[in-house]
């Protein structure tokens, strides 16, 4: 499995757009990107998914370069209510041994007024 | 449609017991997956079942163990409980494979006294 890296936290203010980098350095060919939010006592709640260049859906934008070595979730005019751990997670949802999530410990946005 | 549903929600066990928390999931899914969330070691991966078969499977000791039923539901044991066991079990659900998303339940939170 792809091993990701993203920051542990971060912080904005209302209405700002945030973006938040993943680094996925291994990603093998049939990989795909998967990004998930997660609010306390919940269960991770599905974003956006991707395999190479952007993908816009009504929550949020992804962003993934050429190389494939890195992802960007892009959340536009944040509100408190977007404050959660973001999760990057990188794998092949076609594999016939199974789809495995490596959640990692994701990123935490504070959202400020 | 009815999401994932996990019974119970909450759990106390003393150290030794064992515990069997239940799954079901979306009605058409038949992949399984289950988690292990815990604040130092964040979301780990247990094991996924499809079509009562384990096809995945996380680094976790013997003592965590599975299975699934011919309707998709699962159910997750763990025997001789650790305190270090306690935390929140999310599962997790899929129709089978092919870039689909997994829809988790609000899970089982366990503490182990």
């Amino acid at each position: 499995l792809a091993k990701t890296t993203q920051p542990i936290s971060m912080d904005s203010y209302e209405g700002q757009e945030v973006n938040i980098t993943c680094s996925h350095n291994n990603i093998a060919t049939n990989d795909y990107i998967t990004w998930y939010q997660q609010f306390p006592s919940q269960g991770p709640r599905f974003i956006i998914q991707g395999y190479k260049t952007k993908v816009t859906n009504e929550v949020a934008s992804l962003f993934i370069p050429a190389d494939r070595k890195s992802s960007t979730l892009s959340l536009p005019r944040v509100s408190l209510s977007d404050t959660a751990v973001y999760y990057c997670l990188v794998g092949d949802p076609n594999s016939n041994s199974g789809y495995a999530l490596n959640f990692g410990k994701g990123t935490s946005l504070l959202v400020t007024p | 449609k009815a999401g994932v549903t996990q019974t119970p929600r909450y759990l106390i066990k003393t150290r030794g017991q064992q515990v069997t928390l239940s799954c079901s999931p979306i009605s058409g899914h038949r992949s399984v997956s289950w988690y292990q969330q815990t604040p130092g070691q964040g979301l780990q991966f247990l094991f996924e079942y499809f079509s009562e078969t384990q096809r995945n499977k996380g680094n976790f000791p013997g003592r965590f163990s599975g299975r699934q039923f011919s309707n998709s539901r699962s159910e997750m044991n763990v025997s001789t409980l650790e305190l270090g066991d306690s935390a929140l079990y999310l599962c997790a659900s899929r129709r089978t494979g092919a870039q689909e998303t997994q829809y988790f339940g609000p899970g089982t939170r366990l503490l182990v006294l």
